[in-house]
């Protein structure tokens, strides 16, 4: 049973280039959510979606940052014109629905993305 | 909004020996769950253990044990026999249950040395 799978794993950009971060959640997982994490800091809420729709994205930068949940292939965060405060890693999170969620997050092992 | 606080930055315990991981809480809400999950090197975020807060009996996974008190919306983390393999980020965390509030809150993580 695989895991929540992130790729690419590590990502270098140029400043003014796009970033996309593609995640799949945990079979039979409808929740997905992606969060921030800053060197030496914690892991920051940035958006939670599910299938074609966009729950929650009150930690979503207002300009450049985008996501989606399709009804078919990988959740994907995009980060338009990056600049050097972008570079982070940035973790992908699933959780199943209903009840069988038991509040706990599933995550992957992140993107790096380093903007040069 | 919720906010998690853990005030100790860095800690170091020798093998065998026992530590004591500090996390507080701020929320309005009686009802949530509350989480440690152990990040090691490899960025891997890793569920260590889980209280739901209307739980009164203290979680217990192996050698990890928390004490919850809910009035002093204090969450500790305590690692007994401390091992090598022990060493990682520690991240106490807080998810409401409410539908509409659903992102998991961080705190800025607690490091933890191991000494052999």
């Amino acid at each position: 049973n695989a895991g929540v799978m992130q790729n690419p794993r590590h990502l270098v950009r140029r400043r003014g280039q796009e970033a996309r971060l593609r995640c799949s959640p945990m079979k039979g997982h409808s929740h997905v959510y992606w969060y921030r994490q800053l060197p030496e800091e914690g892991l920051k809420f940035m958006v939670y979606l599910q299938k074609e729709n966009i729950i929650d994205e009150s930690g979503m930068p207002k300009e450049r940052f985008s996501a989606e949940f399709p009804k078919e292939g990988p959740s994907i965060l995009r980060i338009q014109q990056v600049v050097r405060g972008d570079s982070a890693a940035y973790f992908c999170a699933s959780s199943p629905p209903g009840r069988a969620n038991t509040g706990e997050l599933f995550f992957g092992e992140g993107s790096r993305l380093t903007v040069l | 909004a919720q906010t998690v606080t853990q005030s100790q930055p860095e800690m170091s315990v020798q093998e065998a020996e026992t530590v004591t991981l500090s996390c507080t809480y701020d929320t309005s809400e009686s009802d949530y769950y509350l989480f440690w999950y152990k990040q090691p090197p490899s960025r891997q975020m890793i569920l260590v253990i889980r209280q739901e807060a209307y739980k009164q009996q203290n979680a217990t996974e192996n050698r990890f044990s928390v004490n919850f008190q809910k009035a002093a919306k204090s969450f500790s983390l305590k690692i007994s026999d401390s091992q090598l393999g022990d060493a990682a980020m520690y991240f106490c965390a807080y998810r409401s249950i409410m539908y509409n509030n659903n992102d998991m809150r961080f705190g800025a993580g607690t490091r933890l040395t191991v000494k052999p």
